[in-house]
C-alpha cells in the first residue's frame, strides 16, 4: 500500500524558517521519485492552493513554484531515501496552512500525505 | 479568488442526483487541459475522485461521474448517500499562470 508520511510542521514566528519532510513507501509500478512530487496547501477553512513541484529525472528535476512562495520556498528530494522536502523561509502569517505532499501524474494528484500544519504567528 | 469557480454548496436527499459545476477560462479548461476532481471529508486529506475529465480510479463507485465541455466541467453524484457528504474540488492546469489551479470548493450536504 502506498503511503506518504509527513513530518516537520509546527509553530514559527514571522520571518523564521521551517522544513517539511515527506517519506514515500509502498510503491510498486512506479517509484516514488518517478512521479512529479508536489506540495499543495490549505489555509484554515479555505480551499486548496498549489505551492509547487519538482519534476522527475526524465524531465530534468526542475522545480516550479506558485507566485506567492517563489523565492522563499524550495522543493527538493532525496532519491536514495524516497523523501521529499519543502524548505520554507521568510514565513508570513498568510503561509499558515496544512501542507500536503502529493505524487503528481500527468497533472493530477494521485497519492496524498496526511498533511502537516504550519502556523506562523508571533 | 480561485481561478476555477464552483458553487459554494449543493444539497440533496439520499438517492437523489446532484451536480457540481466548475467554470474556467480559455487559459485552463478551455485550453483543452483535463479536469480532475477530489473529495475531502473534513479533517482528512483530499482523495482523487475523477481524473482526466471522466475517469474513476480503482475503488471509486460508479455513482460518481465527470464531464467537460468548453470552458466548464461537471461532477455528478447519483444515488446520493450519507457518506458522500464532503467538500469537492475541481482542478486543472492554467497555461498563463503555468501552474495547477483548483476550484473554490463545493460543500455537498445530504439532507
Amino acid at each position: 500500500e502506498v503511503q506518504l508520511v509527513q513530518s516537520g510542521g509546527g509553530l514559527v514566528k514571522p520571518g523564521e524558517s521551517l522544513r517539511l519532510s515527506c517519506a514515500g513507501s509502498g510503491f510498486s509500478r512506479l517509484r516514488f521519485t518517478d512521479y512529479y512530487l508536489t506540495w499543495v496547501r490549505q489555509a484554515p477553512g479555505k480551499g486548496l492552493e498549489w505551492v509547487g513541484h519538482i519534476k522527475n529525472k526524465a524531465d530534468g528535476l526542475t522545480t516550479e513554484y506558485a507566485a506567492p512562495v517563489k523565492g522563499r520556498f524550495i522543493i527538493s528530494k532525496d532519491e536514495s531515501t524516497d523523501t521529499l522536502f519543502l524548505q520554507m523561509t521568510s514565513l508570513r502569517s498568510e503561509d499558515t496552512a496544512v501542507y500536503y505532499c502529493i505524487t503528481e501524474y500527468f497533472y493530477y494528484f494521485l497519492h496524498w500525505g496526511q498533511g502537516a500544519l504550519v502556523t506562523v504567528s508571533s | 479568488q480561485s481561478v476555477l469557480t464552483q458553487p459554494p454548496s449543493v444539497s440533496g436527499a439520499p438517492g437523489q442526483r446532484v451536480t457540481i459545476s466548475c467554470t474556467g477560462s480559455s487559459s485552463n479548461i478551455g485550453a483543452s487541459f483535463h479536469v480532475h476532481w477530489y473529495q475531502q471529508v473534513p479533517g482528512t486529506a483530499p482523495k482523487l475522485l475523477i481524473f482526466d475529465n471522466n475517469n474513476r480510479p480503482s475503488g471509486v463507485p460508479d455513482r460518481f461521474s465527470g464531464s467537460k465541455s468548453g470552458t466548464s466541467a461537471s461532477l455528478a453524484i447519483t444515488g446520493l448517500q450519507a457518506e458522500d457528504e464532503a467538500d469537492y474540488y475541481c482542478q486543472s492546469y492554467d497555461r498563463s499562470l503555468t501552474a495547477s489551479v483548483f476550484g473554490s470548493g463545493t460543500k455537498v450536504t445530504v439532507l
